[in-house]
């Protein structure tokens, strides 16, 4: 079973840094590139970064490009998201999603999401 | 960067009704498009990609249709369930977006 739990989640203030990890289990991690999605409080779903799977490149939302930082250490089955220079606008439910980027393309699982709030 | 729009933002609707959402891309995106729906608290969970494929699980009442700019999602008889937020999204390339999404309310 495809299972993905995020952490690392928390209250940090405006300038602060945070990391995020999604533990991937059920499947070939390194086969697979991931994504985070956030979302914030009742709002919609705001694309964030992705990493692939063959060659880790990596892709960023203009949003924060220059403040997080995506990487995956594939020994460990592991997505992190480094970010740094937190804004009250990062406030968010931050989820990891397991993309599907060979002959069709989609992302098939989610986790629950892991909650980051910056605030004073 | 590709936006797409959905329409409408609010949808309300009767058991056994047939529904139609349109996400609409700002430029050729070929079937790259998938329909996600997501409830209340919950993660968002995938019904279609490729525009018109129905993931595995996912009852047959929902459909997708389109290509290029214009796509639907149609629920043929809206079943209680089927209450929640929808989102379609693109891969055409990067930066991926989201539509800004269409609320089900279920009468």
């Amino acid at each position: 079973e495809v299972q993905l739990v995020e952490s690392g989640g928390g209250l940090v203030k405006p300038g602060g840094s945070l990391r995020l990890s999604c533990a991937a289990s059920g499947f070939s991690f390194s086969s697979y590139s991931m994504h985070w999605v956030r979302q914030a409080p009742g709002k919609g779903l705001e694309w964030v970064s992705c990493i692939r799977g063959f060659n880790s490149n990596t892709y960023y939302a203009d949003s924060v490009k220059g403040r997080f930082i995506v990487s995956r250490d594939n020994a460990k089955n592991s997505l992190f998201l480094q970010m740094d220079s937190l804004t009250a606008e990062d406030t968010a439910l931050y989820y990891c999603a397991r993309y599907h980027d060979t002959g069709f393309f989609y992302v098939d699982y989610w986790g629950q999401g892991t909650l980051v709030i910056v605030s004073s | 960067d590709i936006q797409l729009t959905q329409s409408p933002s609010f949808l309300s609707a009767s058991v056994g009704d047939r529904v139609t959402i349109t996400c609409r891309a700002s430029q050729d995106i070929n079937s790259l498009l998938a329909w996600l729906q997501q409830k209340p608290g919950k993660a968002p969970k995938l019904l279609i990609f490729a525009a018109s494929t129905l993931q595995s699980g996912v009852p047959s009442r929902f459909s997708g249709s389109g290509y290029g700019t214009e796509f639907t999602l149609t629920i043929s008889s809206l079943q209680p369930e089927d209450f929640g937020t929808y989102y379609c999204q693109h891969f055409k390339d990067f930066p991926i977006t989201f539509g800004q999404g269409t609320r089900l309310e279920i009468k």
